[in-house]
């Protein structure tokens, strides 16, 4: 398996449930970011991990939760959500360094009910 | 507030035209201004970048025009053929920082 791999690719969820996001990258990278991506918006920047420390939390309310165990595994837990929650959290990765692309997975939709 | 505007949302091409896609940032501090390419279903993934210090690059039918002054800079795709087809998303930031400025996407069709 390579790149940067998301799990589950689809999920429903109602407004009281608990789940969780799960993120994977086999590159090598030692920073992972989770994004949102609504239509119509551009990508927002919710959360970034460096050598698996939170350097950037952006204004994002406390019903998600993101944990980084390693520098290859990144998750977000949810509970509480809202409708209009419901997005394409794409996750990415990249190395430390100015100019260093972002490297994205595939994304799980979320729909919130 | 948005720092980075992009434009037209949309854009219907035929076979062989070229694609236009505009975007324009406020922040002077910006020095790297990438733009990625995502396909239904699939996570975006870097196409081309730049930096200030030229004012144009070429990567194959993909050319980027970048001017500093007026704070704009904008995609052509040469010879648009239907695997193109595709949302496409400029971005910029500093350097040292790691948070992107991304554009609001623009939808690109091409036509057989």
């Amino acid at each position: 398996e390579t790149g940067v791999t998301q799990t589950p690719r689809h999920l429903v969820m109602g407004m009281t449930n608990k789940k969780s996001l799960k993120c994977e990258q086999h590159l090598g990278h030692n920073a992972m970011y989770w994004y949102k991506q609504s239509a119509k918006k551009p990508l927002e920047l919710m959360f970034v991990y460096s050598l698996e420390e939170r350097v950037e939390n952006n204004s994002v309310p406390s019903r998600f939760s993101p944990e980084c165990p390693n520098s290859s595994h990144l998750f977000l837990h949810l509970h509480t959500l809202q409708p209009e929650d419901s997005a394409l959290y794409l996750c990415a990765s990249s190395q430390e360094g100015a100019f260093s692309p972002l490297h994205f997975g595939n994304g799980t939709r979320l729909t919130v009910t | 507030q948005q720092q980075v505007k992009q434009s037209p949302q949309s854009l219907i091409v035929q076979k062989g035209g070229i694609s236009i896609i505009n975007c324009a940032y406020e922040n002077t501090a910006f020095d790297y201004f990438p733009w990625y390419q995502q396909f239904p279903g699939k996570g975006p993934a870097l196409l081309i970048a730049i930096r200030p210090d030229v004012s144009e690059k070429k990567e194959g039918r993909f050319t980027i025009s970048f001017n500093k002054s007026a704070k704009q800079f904008s995609l052509h795709i040469m010879d648009s053929q239907p695997g193109d087809s595709a949302t496409y998303f400029c971005a910029a930031t500093r350097s040292n920082d790691y948070k992107l400025s991304f554009g609001a996407g623009t939808t690109v069709t091409v036509r057989a």
